[in-house]
């Protein structure tokens, strides 16, 4: 069965630290890749994609995840966290056809 | 254009009863999906339809019912309530394959 994981249920970094969110995805075929952010009582917004090219993605409010497949992994990063960036971050993989796989979740606290 | 909405945005329901949540999209995208979020377990695909007149069942179907009769419109329905349905719902469509999938804002159901 896919799956994806996601380690660390719970990150805290402080404001203006770097942000590092993992995810793992467990097949050789390489999947289209996605990060959502949740934030609270909403629904979820894309960050980035990784669908064929370059294998750094950049997406909105200053993240960006590196595509590894050598690694079978997709970590989501930020240089400098922001006070703002504090969320639940989700990682998803999309193989053939049109199904979603998500990760658990990973939520992000940002002291200030 | 209003996206994907999702109508209740809160319901509470009592052990036995039926509903059913409502998805609707103006975006034209022939694929939508109804997802549950539980604390620690990520998105779980309950549905899916690829077009008008066609679903299939996700990764946790057992339950729910839903019937595509139009593009635009994916409801959901729940025969007869169990507390274990207590979850927030999120409707979600894609336009075609590698593309991003679009949330809606949420249905939060509490089961009594």
């Amino acid at each position: 069965a896919q799956s994806v994981t996601q380690l660390g249920s719970h990150v805290s970094v402080s404001e203006g630290a770097l942000v590092l969110l993992r995810c793992n995805y467990s097949s050789s075929v390489p999947p289209y890749l996605f990060w959502y952010v949740q934030y609270p009582n909403q629904g979820l917004q894309l960050l980035l994609k990784y669908t064929t090219g370059a294998t750094l993605v950049k997406g909105i409010n200053g993240f960006e995840a590196e595509f590894k497949k050598s690694e079978t992994s997709f970590h989501l990063t930020k240089p400098s966290a922001h006070m703002s960036d504090a969320a639940e971050y989700f990682c998803a993989v999309r193989y053939t056809g049109n199904q979603f796989y998500f990760g658990t979740g990973t939520s992000l606290t940002v002291i200030p | 254009n209003a996206g994907v909405t999702q109508t209740p945005k809160f319901q509470v329901l009592k052990t036995g009863q039926s509903m059913t949540l409502q998805c609707a999209q103006d975006m034209n995208h022939e694929y939508m999906s109804w997802y549950r979020q539980d604390p620690g377990m990520g998105l779980r695909l309950i549905h899916y339809s690829v077009g008008a007149g066609i679903t299939d069942q996700g990764e946790v179907p057992n339950g729910y019912n839903v019937s595509r009769s139009t593009t635009e419109d994916f409801p959901l329905r729940l025969l007869s309530a169990a507390p274990s349905q207590t979850s927030v719902y999120f409707c979600a469509t894609i336009q075609g394959a590698g593309e991003t999938q679009y949330f809606g804002p949420g249905t939060r159901l509490l089961v009594l």
